[in-house]
């Protein structure tokens, strides 16, 4: 069973389109997280979750728009797609809060290329 | 099925001392290796990198080992330092694709 899941895996667009990455945990995990790998493999964070609450929500653009229905789900929303949106894109969980420092699971990444 | 394994989930080390971290991979198309560095209440900072066309790569105390028969890679930091305190991640991409696979982590206490 996939710890972290996230859909779709890859995903080629085009600009100015809207399109949703949808995350999943199974791991009964009380934090989320959206990370964006840039070109050089470095990781930011943009998001993060505990229990359906937003915690961090570090300086992405407001087209950028996570939503937690539940605990489990972290869906990442992006509305007019630009050029420099394309990266891959990370989910990850944790257990406990955003302050333990626990061991964290990521999920396989989401290649979105927007062309 | 975890394709990058950190089979331990913490270690303790004595500062001054040498921490080693490991980490084991099965896909055989994997070659680049990385490490990150996570504080708690931050994202994993990237740390150190190899190509599989090395078997060591040294940058100041950081040093990554690969062994690629045996499908392990290793990271010593030397001397360990009380900041050095933090969860560290090994990742992986295969044949230049820009996709990372991820371990789960080893979290190091460094001891004064």
């Amino acid at each position: 069973d996939t710890a972290v899941s996230q859909t779709p895996k890859y995903l080629v667009t085009q600009m100015g389109n809207d399109k949703s990455i949808k995350c999943e945990q199974n791991l009964g995990h009380d934090t989320m997280y959206w990370y964006k790998q840039d070109s050089k493999k470095f990781l930011k964070i943009m998001f993060s979750y505990n229990n359906k609450e937003l915690i961090i929500n570090e300086t992405v653009p407001n087209r950028f728009s996570p939503k937690s229905p539940d605990k489990a789900h972290l869906n990442l929303h992006i509305n007019s797609l630009e050029l420099g949106d394309s990266a891959v894109y990370f989910c990850a969980s944790e257990k406990g809060g955003f302050h333990t420092g626990n061991t964290i699971y990521f999920g396989e990444g989401s290649w979105l290329t927007v062309v | 099925d975890q394709q990058v394994k950190q089979n331990s989930p913490s270690l303790s080390v004595q500062e001054g001392r040498i921490s080693i971290l490991n980490c084991d991979y099965t896909n055989s198309m994997f070659d680049y290796f990385l490490w990150y560095k996570k504080y708690p209440a931050e994202g994993p900072t990237f740390l150190i990198s190899i190509s599989s066309i090395k078997d060591k790569n040294e940058d100041g105390r950081f040093t990554v080992f690969l062994n690629k028969s045996a499908k392990h890679l290793s990271l010593h930091i030397v001397p360990s330092q009380p900041g050095d305190s933090a969860v560290y991640f090994c990742a992986a991409s295969a044949n230049g694709n820009e996709k990372l696979t991820f371990g789960t982590g080893t979290r190091l206490t460094i001891i004064p």
